[in-house]
């Protein structure tokens, strides 16, 4: 998991509560990500960045919100959480947004465990 | 919408014992690839593979990729308790899914002693 930092690695909320993920890399990737892993689900793309200022809508994209201020960080917000958010949210970076081949690795964060109740 | 099925879901087998994880998809993919996650880490990529009909060996590991680019499988030969873990394909369709990746439900493989 060279380069993607996320914290919290761990993180309670109640239902309505706001928070916010964080994600950095040091790699001058271009494109980041941010997915979501569920049992039986493999990891969903919630939303995804090409560059700074650029943000799309992945395939799970209702009840978040990011931003790409800078080429290194993209936060991933909750604002108003639900117990249908509990997941593991993984962060990943490539230098380009594909294609994805032996040139352009992507490379995954630790995770970050949500639970809300 | 691009999908992934991969199979098994589960995989419990005895040290030693060869293996096959299936991936398939009723879409084309630009490429797909193969990672493994191990338990409280993110994804760590395998191999990618590209090209139609392409087969890519990684020691023990031969990945392989369907002539019409919608499905892959991974052979695992003698497999090792070190080969326990989860094994996710995912795939880029290219195209207007430029910078989305989509992986399958993944496999859950444990090797015993």
């Amino acid at each position: 998991n060279a380069g993607v930092t996320q914290t919290p690695k761990f993180q309670v909320l109640k239902t309505g509560q706001s928070m916010t993920l964080q994600c950095a890399q040091d790699m001058n990737h271009e494109y980041m990500s941010w997915y979501r892993q569920d049992p039986g689900m493999g990891l969903r793309l919630i939303h995804y960045s090409v560059g700074a200022g650029i943000t799309d809508q992945g395939e799970v994209p209702n009840g978040y919100n990011v931003s790409r201020s800078t080429t290194e960080d993209f936060p991933l917000r909750l604002l108003s959480a639900a117990p249908s958010q509990t997941s593991v949210y993984f962060c990943a970076s490539s230098y380009s947004p594909g294609p994805w081949d032996s040139g352009n690795t992507i490379y995954f964060g630790e995770g970050s465990w949500l639970t809300v109740v | 919408t691009q999908l992934l099925e991969q199979s098994p879901q589960f995989l419990s087998i005895q040290e030693g014992e060869n293996l096959t994880v299936y991936c398939n998809s009723s879409s084309v993919f630009s490429s797909l690839q193969w990672y493994r996650q191990e338990p409280g880490e993110g994804p760590v990529l395998l191999v990618t593979v590209v090209t139609g009909g392409e087969v890519k060996k990684l020691k023990r590991l031969t990945f392989q990729f369907g002539d019409a680019r919608k499905d892959s499988s991974l052979h695992i030969t003698a497999a090792q308790p070190g080969d326990t873990g989860l094994y996710l394909c995912a795939g880029n369709a290219g195209g207007t899914s430029y910078g989305k990746l989509t992986f399958g439900q993944g496999t859950i493989l444990t090797v015993h002693p």
